[in-house]
């Protein structure tokens, strides 16, 4: 039982490229998030998607876009990568109600030069 | 600004003592209170949670002590060991299931 994937799990760009980071769920799980780990910042939620065909911003999406292609993947954009975006990228699910278990993936470790 | 402040940034325990990382909230709509444990190059997992309708929940080592009053939430490791060196993350999200973690806290577990 795989739970949570990502994909790519390292990825180097340069200021203004673009790229998606890929994240699917094998646990027949609601909702899906986004997060970014920083430094002393913990982590922060970009985009959240309580179920399939709805997303919300978190407390940083500037920057960024989401697709919640299905129930079981969403997946995170970056028209236009800045050296602020270098970060570890979290994908996560939870089954919506009361519990509120998240599950991680491994993380996508991302430098913007 | 950080809805969940966590305290201290890094801890180091002596094998066999005990750890001590404090986390408080201002928003009193929170209702549900983890702490994750993350290991170097790994996502975080859950260690243990809480709701505000308890003042304590102990599995195992691992203890929340919850002051709903002073909106302050703990996790205590008693006798601490090295595997326990990770980084924890307290965290609260409300009926949204949206989650706000703190800043970590590194724990380093001495022999």
């Amino acid at each position: 039982n795989a739970g949570v994937t990502q994909t790519p799990k390292f990825q180097v760009l340069k200021t203004g490229q673009s790229m998606t980071l890929q994240c699917a769920q094998d646990m027949n799980h609601n909702s899906m998030y986004w997060y970014r780990q920083d430094p002393g910042m913990g982590l922060r939620l970009i985009y959240y998607s309580a179920s399939e065909g709805t997303t919300d911003k978190g407390e940083v999406p500037n920057g960024y876009n989401v697709s919640r292609l299905n129930k079981r993947e969403f997946s995170l954009r970056l028209e236009s990568a800045a050296p602020s975006q270098t970060s570890v990228y979290f994908c996560a699910s939870s089954e919506q109600g009361v519990a509120g278990e998240l599950f991680f993936g491994e993380g996508s470790r991302l430098t913007v030069l | 600004q950080q809805q969940v402040k966590q305290s201290p940034q890094s801890l180091i325990v002596q094998k066999g003592g005990i750890s001590i990382i404090n986390c408080a909230y201002e928003n009193t709509a929170f209702d549900y209170f983890p702490w994750y444990q993350q290991f170097p190059g790994k996502g975080p997992a859950l260690l243990i949670a809480i709701r505000p309708d308890v003042s304590e929940k102990k599995e195992g080592r691992f203890t929340i002590s919850f002051n709903k009053s002073a909106k302050q939430f703990s996790l205590h490791i008693m006798d601490s060991q090295p595997g326990d060196s990770a980084t924890y993350f307290c965290a609260a999200s409300k009926m949204d299931n949206k989650f706000y973690f703190g800043s970590g806290t590194k724990l380093n577990v001495k022999p």
